[in-house]
């Protein structure tokens, strides 16, 4: 039973190109989590989608980033004319849905996106 | 709302001595309690968790927590610390309903000495 995978695991990008991050979740799960953590920082929140909807953006900067989790194929993270600050370690993760919830999310391996 | 707050970022143990992180989190309903561990270049796995029912968790490697309602405190501990064990420990909560997510504290490295 494959884990939640991300790709690509590391990114290099130039100053105002533009980063996509996949996540794939764990089978079954039709919750997933955005989370970016900076260099000696901790993890911080950014999105919470299900199938086709936005549940929780109150992480996401207001500009340059967007998420989506459509219908069929992976959650995509999307930074526009990315800058160097946006430099950090993407990480996804799934949850179960229902009544067997148990309230653990699964978390990836991470995408590393350096700003050059 | 709900925070976590880890106190000391940074941990320092002999090996075979006692390890203590401590955890303490703030939340307005019943909170769901994890720790997380995640090694260099690698993503976060779990270690523990507490739910419901007993306070005293028990999880991989050795590791405990006990959930402390009165001081809003979820401490983690090891009798006895390995070389392995070092790792950066993360405390985070999760409000007990379907799809709330995960806050998580900033962190503690753990290094173990030989």
């Amino acid at each position: 039973n494959a884990g939640v995978m991300q790709n690509p695991r590391h990114l290099v990008r130039r100053r105002g190109q533009e980063a996509r991050l996949r996540c794939s979740p764990m089978k079954g799960h039709s919750h997933v989590y955005w989370y970016r953590q900076l260099p000696e920082e901790g993890l911080k929140f950014m999105v919470y989608l299900q199938k086709e909807n936005i549940i929780d953006e109150s992480g996401m900067p207001k500009e340059r980033f967007s998420a989506e989790f459509p219908k069929e194929g992976p959650s995509i993270l999307r930074i526009q004319q990315v800058v160097r600050g946006d430099s950090a370690a993407y990480f996804c993760a799934s949850s179960l849905s229902g009544t067997t919830h148990t309230g653990e999310l699964f978390f990836g391996e991470g995408s590393r996106l350096t700003v050059l | 709302a709900q925070s976590v707050t880890q106190l000391g970022s940074h941990v320092s143990v002999s090996e075979g001595a006692l390890v203590l992180l401590r955890c303490n989190y703030s939340s307005s309903v019943p909170p769901y309690l994890f720790w997380y561990v995640q090694y260099p270049n690698q993503g976060l796995q779990l270690l523990l968790k507490y739910t419901t029912g007993a306070t005293l968790v028990k999880g991989i490697n050795g590791f405990e927590a006990e959930f402390k309602k009165s001081e809003t405190s979820f401490h983690l501990t090891k009798p006895s610390a390995h070389m392995s064990d070092a790792a950066e420990y993360f405390c985070a909560v999760r409000t007990a309903r379907v799809g709330g997510k995960l806050t998580f504290g900033q962190g503690t490295i753990l290094t173990v000495h030989p």
